[in-house]
């Protein structure tokens, strides 16, 4: 069945440091993976996004994620966190269909 | 582009009440999504609509959750005699005709007392 894990429910951090979120999917299909972030009393804003191509997607924020089919992750990056960073982030994966599958969500705490 | 949106942002209904959430998608999305989303729960699929036609309401409660697509601009979920259980964040998204990704409003909290 497919579905996606992330990990690590808690993540803490300080700012300026480097990040990476794991992801991990099970799905038979072709995966169009996605990473979101919510702030408080605020809905889900998307990142970025992989359909094919480069492993490598970029975002915005300077947020790039990494796909490896391989390893059927899509890791979240960043080089140099901000304390404005933290929130909640969601992978999710699509079905290829338009219905999707969300992670537990990964909480980052920036310390600044 | 206002993006998804959503109202009201805040409800507060009494036990056994009637709540009614409204969205409004993206201009030109051709697909919108109820989610809700607790704590407890997280984030659970209620519906979607393709077209202003429904095509998966399989998260849905069946005895009191109702969605509807009148047209093309907006949508609405309706929850009849609401319990403190209903008590959530109520999130609408739209996606595009082409894409999967979805854009999300920023979601209507319901409290039930």
């Amino acid at each position: 069945a497919q579905s996606v894990t992330q990990p690590d429910a808690r993540v803490t951090v300080s700012e300026g440091a480097s990040l990476q979120l794991r992801c991990k999917y099970s799905y038979s299909g072709t995966p169009y993976l996605f990473w979101y972030v919510q702030y408080p009393r605020q809905g889900l804003q998307l990142l970025l996004k992989y359909y094919s191509g480069d492993p490598v997607v970029q975002g915005v924020n300077g947020f790039e994620a990494e796909f490896s089919k391989s390893n059927s992750s899509f890791h979240l990056r960043k080089a140099s966190v901000h304390w404005s960073d933290s929130a909640v982030y969601f992978c999710v994966l699509s079905l290829n269909t338009n219905k999707v599958v969300f992670g537990t969500g990964t909480r980052l705490q920036v310390l600044p | 582009n206002a993006g998804v949106i959503q109202t009201p942002r805040h409800k507060v209904t009494g036990k056994g009440q009637e709540a009614t959430l409204w969205c409004e998608p993206i201009s030109g999305h051709s697909a919108v999504f109820w989610y809700r989303q607790t704590i407890v729960q997280g984030l659970e699929f209620l519906t979607y609509f393709r077209n202003q036609a429904p095509i998966d309401d399989s998260g849905m409660p069946k005895e009191r959750f109702s969605a509807q697509m009148p047209n093309q601009s907006h949508s609405t979920l309706k929850i009849q005699s609401t319990q403190p259980q209903d008590s959530a964040v109520y999130l609408c998204a739209s996606s595009p005709q082409t894409g999967y990704e979805q854009y999300f409003g920023p979601g209507t909290r319901l409290t039930v007392l």
